[in-house]
């Protein structure tokens, strides 16, 4: 079956450095990739939309200089927290459109765990 | 825009009992996708069960079954035969229908546990 992986699972960053993390669709082909944070035992939150080959799509609210995504191949997206500071520390999970369609199902992947020092 | 609502935080059954989980959801959008997302204790998101806005029959997976109802704006997940291996946060989710919008908005979830 479609498997979304991740990475890293952890990361443990001093304030003020970047860390960036790897969205991979494994064995099949992602236009479209959603990047979620998930506060300690809160819901999933979406931060922004990966496009292949364009700009990504933020939702109100998220910093675009501070969540730098790069979806520049079909299997990888990339989330890239700038600066990092200890508010950033949070769960972050990406997902994937399995197929062309817009009603195809979204895999998850494994989530990284972020920790800002 | 969506919401999506989970009064209950907590829940708690006993092993091959019959839980029910509830969920309510506003939007003025007439066609839409509605899910139950379980995510275990190793954070991993998995797809339960789906229910597309336009279809009157109540999506079923083995023991996991929905009781959609569309102008409730309801959409409950019952859990039958409850196993231990169900125990985790369960999260329903809402998606328009269509290109334009294809996030998913979550609810805040019911951390489901199971007593053997």
């Amino acid at each position: 079956g479609a498997v979304v992986s991740q990475h890293p699972s952890r990361v443990i960053c001093k304030s003020g450095t970047s860390v960036k993390i790897e969205c991979r669709s494994l064995d099949f082909q992602a236009t479209t990739m959603f990047w979620y944070r998930q506060f300690p035992k809160q819901s999933l939150m979406l931060m922004a939309t990966s496009n292949e080959g364009s700009k990504a799509t933020y939702e109100q609210g998220v910093e675009k200089d501070k969540f730098l995504i790069n979806h520049a191949s079909l299997t990888l997206s990339t989330l890239t927290v700038t600066s990092a500071h200890p508010e950033d520390s949070s769960f972050y999970i990406c997902s994937a459109r399995v197929g062309a369609t817009y009603n195809s199902p979204l895999h998850f992947g494994n989530g990284t765990r972020l920790t800002v020092t | 825009a969506q919401t999506v609502t989970q009064s209950q935080p907590e829940m708690s059954v006993q092993e091959a009992e019959t839980v029910t989980l509830s969920c309510t959801y506003d939007t003025s959008e007439s066609d839409y996708y509605l899910f139950w997302y379980k995510q275990p204790p190793s954070r991993q998101m998995i797809l339960v069960i789906r229910q597309e806005a336009y279809k009157q029959q109540n999506a079923t997976e083995n023991r996991f079954s929905v009781n959609f109802q569309k102008a409730a704006k309801s959409f409950s997940l019952k859990i039958s035969d409850s196993q231990l291996g169900d125990a985790a946060m369960y999260f329903c989710a809402y998606r328009s229908f269509g290109m334009a919008d294809e996030k998913l908005t979550f609810g805040t979830g019911t951390r489901l546990t199971i007593i053997p």
